[in-house]
């Protein structure tokens, strides 16, 4: 079992559509829990932080569920923009574990 | 600006030739880090290193070597590449324990014939 899994999508949205996103983890003891945006054939980028209480920054909502060992991400109103691979990533110490993405393309 | 830089960005060799993919920071984080990239895997964390001097294997080191001899380098080394070595590479750079502050270089895509 993969330590951080995602639904590799592609998920293919029109303009302005709301999409979400979950994620797993399978251990307990994991700290801290981020979003990272990747452009194709680019580095990630950190999107936002999850934070237990979730957290929002404009169009994108981010929450965290420890019980179940899942977070998820919301994106509001899609634009052309969002188009990338999101992933999920989880840290254990100093070790930071990465999902291997859920690819998403917003549609005129 | 803040950033991480590596070179080269796009590399193909031959199996067994000995190659080092350079990175580098310029805003003094003690933590640095490469990762290799796989299609359907995510990122895999080769070596880390938590400061100077400081190295210690991550999830997939065999086949690699690093050193940490300056601050702001952290070079990766390949002392005899194959084929399962072809990938895209990330080094990255932050404060101990605040990935928040994580950068990502621009990677090097490595392809070992």
């Amino acid at each position: 079992r993969k330590e951080v899994e995602q639904d590799p999508g592609p998920f293919n949205v029109p303009e302005g559509a709301t999409v979400a996103f979950n994620c797993t983890y399978s251990n307990s003891a994991s700290q801290s829990f981020f979003w990272y945006r990747q452009d194709c054939r680019k580095e990630p980028k950190l999107l936002m932080s999850v934070y237990s209480s979730g957290n929002e920054d404009g169009r994108f909502t981010a929450q965290l569920n420890r019980a179940s060992q899942y977070i998820s991400l919301l994106i509001r109103d899609s634009k052309l923009s969002d188009s990338a691979t999101y992933l999920c990533v989880v840290t254990e110490d100093n070790d930071m574990r990465f999902g291997a993405g859920t690819r998403l393309t917003v549609k005129p | 600006e803040a950033q991480v830089t590596q070179n080269p960005r796009y590399l193909i060799t031959v199996t067994g030739k000995k190659l080092t993919v350079t990175c580098s920071q310029n805003m003094n984080h003690e933590y640095m880090s490469w990762y290799r990239q796989d299609p359907g895997l995510g990122l895999r964390q080769i070596y880390y290193s938590m400061n100077v001097e400081v190295t210690d294997k991550g999830d997939v080191p065999e086949g690699y070597k690093v050193s940490r001899k300056e601050k702001r380098n952290f070079p990766l080394i390949l002392e005899s590449p194959s084929p399962n070595q072809t990938s895209l590479y990330f080094c990255a750079s932050s404060r101990p324990g605040l990935f928040e502050t994580q950068y990502f270089g621009p990677g090097t895509r490595l392809l070992v014939l």
